[in-house]
């Protein structure tokens, strides 16, 4: 498959166990985030999203905890699964804009 | 519902050449946006049309262009292509545009290089 992203930050983990990956993001005025997952050879495929009134989110297998002091997001994967590998990427959004400020993202590598 | 699809997949030009490419929104999303995604740049956005109009421009010199047709399909072209084009092209579709009111659905993009 393609390699999206040569220079990013690498989380190893053994299937089973749970993974967090984080991400700071850079202005406070923020008050959307989403986390997006992208497998090799494939576009983003959304995860989950949080607002900026909320602090924790949950979904399947998936939680985001978003600390608005030190603007710092993060993705909690319980379970993780070899399926789970791939690019994560979170992306910032303030209210009416059409625009997301993705970050680099952290490529999760999940050993059987 | 079928996904948003792009064409070509794969595509390699050489440098001052010019290409376009197409990308068609998931049925009833009225907003196309477009990025490049490269390692060392991560995603980067192009622009956003909605309604054939282009709402929103990123930063990138204007051998970038698109446009949106009334069927909400988009194209974008680059001319005079140069080395550092190269990159995979990644459009999004959304019903309304405006990340905050619904999430944007990529499409599996197309990987272009320039030789």
């Amino acid at each position: 498959g393609e390699s999206v992203g040569l220079h990013l930050p690498t989380l190893s983990v053994q299937e089973g166990d749970n993974s967090i990956i984080n991400c700071a993001y850079s202005n406070s005025a923020s008050d959307y985030f989403i986390w997006y997952k992208q497998e090799s050879g494939k576009g983003p495929q959304f995860i989950i999203d949080i607002r900026s009134n909320m602090d924790k989110r949950q979904g399947q297998r998936v939680t985001v905890l978003l600390n608005k002091t030190v603007k710092h997001l993060s993705l909690q994967i319980a379970a993780t699964q070899p399926g789970d590998s791939a690019v994560y990427f979170c992306a910032e959004n303030i209210g009416g804009s059409y625009i997301p400020t993705f970050g680099r993202g952290t490529s999760l590598i999940v050993h059987p | 519902k079928a996904g948003v699809t792009q064409t070509p997949r794969y595509l390699i030009k050489t440098r001052g050449q010019q290409v376009t490419l197409s990308c068609s929104p998931i049925s009833g999303h009225r907003s196309v946006s477009w990025y490049q995604q490269t390692p060392g740049q991560g995603l980067q956005f192009l622009f956003e049309y909605f309604s054939e109009t282009q709402r929103n421009k990123g930063n990138f010199p204007g051998r970038f262009s698109g446009r949106q047709f009334s069927n909400s399909r988009s194209e974008m072209n680059v001319s005079t292509l140069e080395l550092g084009d190269s990159a995979l092209y990644l459009c999004a579709s959304s019903l309304e545009g405006g990340v905050s009111t619904g999430e944007l659905f990529f499409g599996e993009g197309s990987r272009l290089t320039v030789l």
